[in-house]
């Protein structure tokens, strides 16, 4: 079975501070990664995904992931956060071989940049 | 494109109560999903569909029903609503293909009281 964790629930960072949201992912086979974002109010909305070839992916308003095997990890980064980056980020994952067609979510990362 | 639409936004109901929720897509996907959040739960998967007149449970099924009539139509069915059902639901779509995204409504935030 698919498991995706986010494992801060919580980070707060002053802005034009650099930011990583942590996630790690458990599965017997390929898998494709997304990171998705929340902003109050609002559905979700899709920052990047990797789905195969450079492991280093490059996504909208300058976050980036990066993709690592052998630690089973898909972090997010951004060097230099704004107040508008303020929202509830989702890391998920989808399985390549399993018959099935579901996204597994993780229970969410809360960024709260302060002024 | 209007994207993904949800109807209603807001609902209060009473237990035992039942109501539908609408999710419309004008992007011609195949495959349509209904999730719910709950604070430190992340997004669970209720039932998906992944093509006109075709419905499968997710990880969170039981107290609701789904009916794909149209392919741009994802109607979930609530028939006897209970406080336990109080959430926040997602609909998304996507076009068939593994690597292709979910596109996500903007919500329904249900209350049951």
């Amino acid at each position: 079975a698919q498991s995706v964790t986010q494992l801060d629930s919580q980070v707060p960072v002053f802005e034009e501070a650099p930011v990583e949201l942590r996630c790690n992912y458990s599965s017997s086979v390929s898998v494709y990664l997304f990171w998705y974002v929340q902003y109050p109010n609002q559905g979700l909305q899709l920052l990047l995904k990797y789905l195969s070839g450079s492991t280093l992916v490059k996504g909208i308003n300058g976050f980036e992931a990066e993709f690592n095997k052998s630690q089973t990890s898909f972090h997010l980064r951004k060097p230099s956060v704004h107040i508008s980056d303020t929202a509830e980020y989702f890391c998920a994952v989808r399985s390549l071989s399993y018959n099935t067609d579901k996204l597994i979510f993780g229970t969410g990362t809360r960024l709260q940049v302060f002024p | 494109n209007a994207g993904v639409t949800q109807t209603p936004k807001f609902r209060v109901l009473k237990t035992g109560q039942s109501m539908t929720l609408l999710c419309a897509q004008d992007m011609n996907h195949e495959y349509m999903y209904w999730y719910r959040q709950d604070p430190g739960m992340g997004l669970r998967l209720i039932h998906y569909s992944v093509g006109e007149g075709t419905t499968a449970k997710g990880e969170v099924p039981d107290g609701y029903n789904v009916s794909r009539l149209k392919k741009q139509n994802f109607l979930l069915g609530l028939e006897s609503a209970a406080p336990s059902q109080t959430s926040v639901y997602f609909c998304a779509s996507r076009l068939s293909g593994v690597n292709n995204e979910q596109f996500f409504g903007p919500g329904t935030r249900l209350t049951v009281l």
